[in-house]
């Protein structure tokens, strides 16, 4: 059972534009929420986070918002960039044990 | 370097065989994790240690994989009598305590290991 879902494989945006990603979470125990991107062949590089007890962060051109009611959370970068063409995780952290629990992950290509 | 390395990068072994992998974490980083990515899948636990000891191992597939970490900083992944199923990227990741305040864990660029 998948406690963090990324239900889309995959977004195209134009340069300029903005790129909205999406993730859903079924564990009311997660107590942090993060962004990871990663480029072929390098590990993840975290991005941003947002605490449970936050809605909104925002760093320079991406920001994260949380809707906990929804149990949904969402980045937003803006404007988009072609060096933003990467593969974007959405990822959890439970309060109780600290690890990570990440989604299958999204394609993100900005076309220039 | 200042991040997280693991070698080798790439390990083509054969079924049967047995594999090592290796994992030095950033300089002071108490915390460090062992995740699997396979392809069109996200990272996925496999143990976590604490310093010395394993604190959450939960995520090991089965009694073939093991994870050593002797002196509370390099860690070593065994995997005895590999399998094709077992071919996957193996990502190391550490942080300053539990992930700290953020929850940011840093990864090592991967090993990948090929099982033919």
């Amino acid at each position: 059972d998948q406690q963090v879902k990324q239900n889309s494989p995959s977004l195209s945006v134009q340069e300029g534009r903005i790129s909205i990603l999406n993730c859903d979470y079924t564990n009311s125990m997660f107590d942090y929420f993060l962004w990871y991107k990663k480029y072929p062949a390098e590990g993840p590089t975290f991005l941003i986070s947002i605490s449970s007890i936050k809605d909104k962060n925002e760093d320079g051109r991406f920001t994260v918002f949380l809707n906990k009611s929804a149990k949904h959370l969402s980045l937003h970068i803006v404007p988009s960039q072609p060096g933003d063409s990467a593969v974007y995780f959405c990822a959890a952290r439970d309060g109780a044990n600290s690890k990570l629990t990440f989604g299958k992950g999204i394609t993100l290509s900005v076309r220039p | 370097g200042a991040g997280v390395s693991q070698t080798p990068s790439n390990k083509v072994t054969e079924k049967g065989k047995y594999v090592e992998l290796r994992c030095d974490p950033i300089s002071g980083h108490t915390a460090l994790y062992w995740y699997r990515q396979s392809l069109g899948q996200g990272p996925e636990f496999l143990i976590y240690f604490q310093g010395t000891g394993a604190a959450d191992d939960s995520g090991l597939p089965n009694d073939r994989f093991f994870a050593v970490r002797p002196e509370g900083s390099v860690s070593t992944l065994k995997i005895q009598r590999t399998e094709r199923g077992d071919s996957a990227v193996y990502l190391c990741a550490s942080s300053p305590s539990s992930g700290g305040n953020t929850g940011e864990l840093f990864f090592g660029e991967g090993s990948r290991l090929t099982v033919l």
